[in-house]
């Protein structure tokens, strides 16, 4: 399967611990999303990189926030002192970085903050 | 500010009947519109597109329509069957500018046999 692949599928957390998410894009593909979705809502855009360059991090939620895609291949996504609207399903997606894009998601990383 | 606007939650069909989703966009921008299909648990995983210089397109039972005056797109599915019923997102990008694309709420599509 060469699709994108996220680990883990569940996180379930404390508040005020740190987490990390990690996906795997489309090989070929140069462009890495991150998008967040709650119940009820559409992914929203968080940041994205053109290979290993983050090029938008304006829309990440707050500074405790953070994402590296540092070889341009694997990218990962840090939440730190995590709080319960954290709660969500955090979504991957690549593509080939070309005009009229098509975004391949990953299945999510389904977190939960206790 | 919602720029991508699905305003309909959810949509019953019955099986064979044709679905119409709809979508109405705010920003004039946007010229590159997707449909997206997401089942419970999976990513949403891509299904329809359409650009701006044309007002449909088809594949095979799903046709996208573009109403650049109205700012607003439909999907149609025909006929529907069960195995359709998922949440379709609504995407649109402006490919002139980052083409990072913007998403509604989504609309629930329940086909019944």
């Amino acid at each position: 399967d060469t699709g994108v692949s996220q680990n883990p599928r569940h996180k379930i957390t404390k508040r005020g611990q740190n987490v990390t998410f990690r996906c795997d894009p489309i090989s070929e593909h140069n462009r890495l999303y991150w998008y967040r979705q709650t119940l009820g809502q559409g992914p929203e855009f968080l940041t994205y990189f053109q290979n290993e360059a983050q090029l938008e991090k304006s829309r990440l939620l707050s500074d405790r926030f953070s994402a590296e895609r540092p070889k341009g291949s694997f990218s990962t996504l840090e939440i730190q002192r995590t709080e319960q609207g954290d709660s969500a399903m955090y979504l991957c997606a690549s593509s080939e970085g070309r005009f009229n894009e098509k975004l391949f998601f990953g299945s999510g990383t389904q977190l939960s903050v206790l | 500010d919602q720029q991508v606007k699905q305003n309909s939650p959810s949509l019953s069909v019955q099986e064979g009947r044709i679905s119409i989703l709809n979508c109405d966009y705010t920003n004039s921008m946007f010229d590159y519109f997707l449909w997206y299909k997401k089942y419970p648990a999976e990513g949403p995983t891509f299904l329809i597109s359409i650009s701006s210089i044309k007002d449909k397109n088809e594949d095979g039972r799903f046709t996208v329509f573009l109403n650049k005056s109205a700012k607003h797109l439909s999907l149609h599915i025909v006929p529907s069957q069960p195995g359709d019923s998922a949440v379709y997102f609504c995407a649109a990008s402006d490919t002139g500018g980052s083409y990072i694309p913007t998403f509604g709420r989504g609309t629930s599509l329940i086909v019944h046999p």
